[in-house]
């Protein structure tokens, strides 16, 4: 069974101070990992997708990295807005369902 | 409409009544997953349509769980005889390719008392 891991669970940071969070994975032949940032009341709302170890994707302050057990988003110098829970989630080959981890809860103090 | 539009966006229920829940995706887009997230919790599976096709409904966590697409488009999740343990934020997700995630909607936050 497909199973996904985030740490951590919290993150407080200083704005303008760069962190990564971690998500381990295991699953059957990956199809694609995806990163998703979820507001308070809201639903998740997509970030990124990467499909092979080795892949890297951009976008404003976040960068996400893929290898064959994990994928990091690597926050630089992050900014109040950022606040938000950041899901990871993996596809296996063949399936339709989406496995998602539990979050990482990050707040960024000004 | 521009996203994923769910309805209602909360919704109070006695235990033992029956609930519908509405996703209207983005149009045009071919598949659409519904999945539950309890509070604090990550977004849970419950099941998976290609067009108005129900191709995996392993997730629904009983046979209380019903959910339909019949024009592929519009799609509706069905609960019967709600229990408390069914309270939670259910969402709907739709996309063009083909068991792609894609845009969440809003979901909706069910209480059942």
């Amino acid at each position: 069974e497909d199973q996904v891991t985030q740490s951590p669970e919290a993150l407080r940071l200083q704005e303008g101070e760069s962190s990564s969070l971690n998500c381990s994975y295991t699953v059957s032949g990956l199809r694609g990992l995806f990163w998703y940032r979820q507001d308070p009341g809201k639903g998740p709302e997509f970030l990124f997708t990467l499909y092979s170890a080795g892949e890297e994707k951009e976008k404003e302050r976040l960068k996400a990295t893929l290898t064959k057990k994990e994928s990091f988003l690597h926050i630089t110098a992050p900014k109040p807005e950022d606040s938000a829970t950041y899901l990871c989630a993996v596809q296996a080959e063949g399936y339709q369902k989406v496995t998602f981890g539990t979050g990482t809860k990050l707040q960024v103090i000004p | 409409g521009a996203g994923v539009s769910q309805s209602p966006r909360y919704k109070v229920a006695k235990r033992g009544q029956d609930v519908a829940l509405r996703c209207d995706p983005i149009s045009g887009h071919v598949s659409l997953f519904w999945y539950q997230q309890a509070l604090g919790q990550g977004p849970e599976f419950l099941t998976y349509f290609q067009n108005e096709a129900q191709l995996d409904k392993s997730g629904l966590p009983s046979d209380r769980f019903f959910a339909e697409r019949p024009e592929g488009s519009v799609s509706t999740l069905k609960i019967q005889r709600t229990q408390q343990e069914d309270s939670a934020v259910y969402l709907c997700a739709s996309s063009y390719g083909l068991a792609e995630l894609g845009y969440f909607g809003p979901g909706t936050r069910l209480t059942v008392t």
